[in-house]
């Protein structure tokens, strides 16, 4: 799988769009973005994936570049319940079933 | 309710015992797994099984041995506990490759 690379750190204030990069420049064809959090000590929680195609849910948008090798989480009006650790993954689409998990970005939603 | 459930949530033992996290989902997944949360907060995978069979064994010590008695559970066992074994267990379940986990709250275990 391949790797991604994220910022350790980022803050936002409440009630802004905060902007999640992450780089995967080793991505290829088969290869789905997929982001999860992870908020102070409970279970990782799936956000959204995508391939190619932007994509937006309830929770969040993804932007994939085209070359697909970045991609920008965006949480359109961040809230203090927003602070987490923000995986960013690549996986493939079959195989074996597994993520392999980053360092991801701590987000700090301030108020 | 709950999607995956752990339990128990604690977990404090000395050294030497042998110890057992269960993990039961109620979403009809296929594939469900383990990872260990180390102190450093990394998340690896330990074990994945899907319809009971185990598909990812990732060198983990064979002190700690999955059991899937069908496939909405996942148990965890582990003997002779050490010092290292002390972290966070996450279960975790998902309906295929393309689909995104569903993970449980999580069992701390605390080795002394």
């Amino acid at each position: 799988d391949a790797k991604t690379t994220q910022p350790p750190s980022m803050d936002c204030a409440e009630g802004r769009a905060a902007n999640l990069p992450c780089n995967h420049s080793t991505i290829s064809g088969n290869e789905y973005v997929y982001w999860y959090r992870q908020i102070h000590s409970q279970g990782p929680q799936y956000i959204i994936h995508g391939l190619k195609n932007n994509e937006t849910n309830e929770m969040a948008s993804l932007i994939i570049t085209e070359d697909r090798k970045s991609s920008t989480l965006i949480l359109p009006h961040a809230t203090l319940r927003d602070t987490a650790v923000y995986y960013c993954i690549v996986r493939v689409s079959s195989g074996t079933y597994k993520y392999i998990f980053g360092t991801g970005t701590r987000l700090k939603v301030l108020a | 309710d709950t999607a995956v459930s752990q339990t128990p949530k604690y977990l404090v033992t000395q050294m030497g015992n042998d110890k057992s996290i269960k993990c039961e989902q109620n979403l009809g997944h296929d594939t469900m797994y383990w990872y260990k949360q180390d102190s450093k907060k990394f998340l690896k995978i330990m074990f994945s099984y899907n319809n009971k069979e185990l598909i990812i064994n990732e060198t983990v010590p064979n002190r700690f041995s999955p059991k899937s008695p069908d496939k909405a559970h996942l148990n965890l066992h582990i003997n002779s506990l050490e010092l290292g074994d002390s972290a966070v267990y996450f279960c975790a379940s998902s309906s295929g490759p393309l689909y995104g986990y569903t993970f449980g709250s999580g069992t701390r275990l605390t080795v002394v």
